[in-house]
C-alpha cells in the first residue's frame, strides 16, 4: 500500500555533532515533502519542506535532500543541540490530490551532552 | 496570533460512550484536517473539511465516526459508541488555502476504558 517511512528507530548523537535522519517514500506521484518535529505531548511542528522539482533546500541549521530516483528523503541537522531531541516525521503529499499528508512512522532523535 | 486550539486536551470515556473533539483553526484559516496517531506511529489522515463541506473523508472509518466544520464555531470530530481501539491522540491541523502549510494543534488524547 501507499506508505512513507520507517519503523520507529532511535538515532543517538552527541551534542554538537551533525544528525542525518532518513526516510523512504513509495509514491512517485508525490509533489511535496515536509519534515516535522514532534516533542512529547505536543503536535507536529513544521521544520522544512521541499517540492519535487528541487533536490536540496536549506534552512537554519537544517537541510533537506530529495532523491526522486530512489524515492529517498533526508533531514540533516547541523550542530545538534539537546533541544533537538524529539521524534522526526517525514510526510508527503500526492500530486493532484487534496492537501492530505501521508506520514512515516518517525525517527526518535536522542541528543546526549 | 493564537495557533490551532484543540479541546479537551485529555478525554476519558467508557466503552459505548460518545467522544466529541473540538478544533478551532488559526485565524483566517478555512481548511481543517483531522489525523489520528497511535503510540510510536506516524499520523494517519482521517478527514479534510472546509467551512460546511467535507472535501475528503477517505481516511475516516465508515461507522461511528463523523466530522463537521460549521459556518460558525469549531470543527468537531465525533466518535459514537467508542471502543478501546479508538484510544489514540487526535490532531487537528489548519491551513489558509487547500495547498498551503498545515499548522497542527496540540492534540486530544482519548482514552477508552
Amino acid at each position: 500500500g501507499e506508505s512513507v517511512g520507517l519503523h520507529l528507530p532511535t538515532l543517538s548523537v552527541q551534542e554538537g555533532d551533525n544528525s542525518i535522519i532518513n526516510c523512504a517514500y513509495s509514491n512517485s506521484a508525490s509533489d511535496y515533502f515536509i519534515w516535522y518535529k514532534q516533542e512529547s505531548g505536543k503536535g507536529p511542528q513544521f521544520i522544512i519542506d521541499i517540492r519535487s522539482n528541487m533536490d536540496k533546500r536549506q534552512g537554519q541549521r537544517v537541510t533537506v535532500l530529495l532523491n526522486k530516483t530512489v524515492k529517498h528523503l533526508s533531514l540533516q541537522i547541523a550542530a545538534t543541540q539537546p533541544g533537538d531531541s524529539a521524534v522526526y516525521f517525514c510526510a508527503e503529499r500526492l500530486s493532484g490530490g487534496y492537501n492530505k499528508l501521508i506520514f512515516g512512522a518517525g525517527t526518535r532523535l536522542a541528543v546526549h551532552p | 496570533n493564537a495557533g490551532v486550539m484543540q479541546n479537551p486536551r485529555h478525554l476519558v470515556r467508557r466503552r459505548g460512550q460518545e467522544a466529541r473533539l473540538r478544533c478551532s483553526p488559526m485565524k483566517g484559516h478555512s481548511h481543517v484536517y483531522w489525523y489520528r496517531q497511535l503510540p510510536e506511529e506516524g499520523l494517519k489522515f482521517m478527514v479534510y473539511l472546509q467551512k460546511e463541506n467535507i472535501i475528503d473523508e477517505s481516511g475516516m472509518p465508515k461507522e461511528r465516526f463523523s466530522a463537521e466544520f460549521p459556518k460558525e464555531g469549531p470543527s468537531i470530530l465525533r466518535i459514537q459508541q467508542v471502543v478501546r481501539g479508538d484510544s489514540a491522540a487526535y490532531f487537528c491541523a489548519s491551513s489558509q488555502q487547500g495547498n498551503n502549510e498545515q499548522f497542527f494543534g496540540p492534540g486530544t488524547r482519548l482514552t477508552v476504558l
